[in-house]
């Protein structure tokens, strides 16, 4: 059971334009989201988070909406450079009540092309 | 200020050869995670060790252990590799669990022929 799903495996995008990266959650208990940026042969790194508390949170060129109701997120990225291409990973962490102990649910990841 | 080390980088391992994986983190964090990733599954949580001297399992432990050593260094252990093993590795720590990311290494390929 697939509790964050990223229905995307790809996206192509034109330099200069928006990038919209999806990301849907089954699990209720979810109240942390955060959204990584992977790079061939390197580690995740962390790119943005929203707790469920906020419906938006934006850093730069990148902001991530929650909508809590229909258990969806997104990434925006404005404007798009092709630095941006990499592999996008939604995750998602039930920490109310302290018993998480900070375990991440990841998504399958979205390959990001920005094109010059 | 290396952040999360993983060594090695890369391995290949015959059927039932036996491995341990290292990681090392810097940063003081408290809690650490081994996670694994295959193509078109994203990254499933192994083991974690959510403070030192404590070690549980994920969603898929099944052929893995642990050993948290020290508040540095939590090690995941193939006993008996088996090809469906093959993937690649990523370590994690973070220093608290609320509202904070956690930090990767940059992964062990493993290759389980």
């Amino acid at each position: 059971d697939q509790q964050v799903k990223q229905n995307s495996p790809s996206l192509s995008v034109q330099e200069g334009r928006i990038s919209i990266l999806n990301c849907d959650y089954t699990n209720s208990m979810f109240d942390y989201f955060l959204w990584y940026k992977k790079y061939p042969a390197e580690g995740p790194t962390f790119l943005i988070s929203i707790s469920s508390i906020k419906d938006k949170n934006e850093d730069g060129r990148f902001t991530v909406f929650l909508n809590k109701s229909a258990k969806h997120l997104s990434l925006h990225i404005v404007p798009s450079q092709p630095g941006d291409s990499a592999v996008y990973f939604c995750a998602a962490s039930a920490e109310a009540g302290g018993t998480s102990y900070g375990k991440l649910t990841f998504g399958q990841g979205t390959i990001l092309t920005v094109h010059p | 200020n290396a952040g999360v080390t993983q060594t090695p980088k890369f391995q290949v391992l015959k059927t039932g050869q036996s491995m341990t994986l290292q990681c090392a983190q810097d940063m003081n964090h408290n809690s650490m995670y081994w996670y694994r990733q295959d193509p078109g599954m994203g990254l499933r949580l192994i083991y974690y060790s959510a403070s030192e001297g404590t070690t549980d399992k994920g969603e898929v432990p099944n052929g893995y252990n642990v050993s948290r050593l020290n508040k540095r260094e939590f090690s995941l252990r193939l006993e008996s590799a088996a090809p469906s093993q093959t993937s690649v590795y990523f370590c994690a720590s973070v220093g608290q669990w609320v509202n904070q990311p956690q930090h990767f290494g940059d992964g062990t390929r493993l290759s389980i022929l």
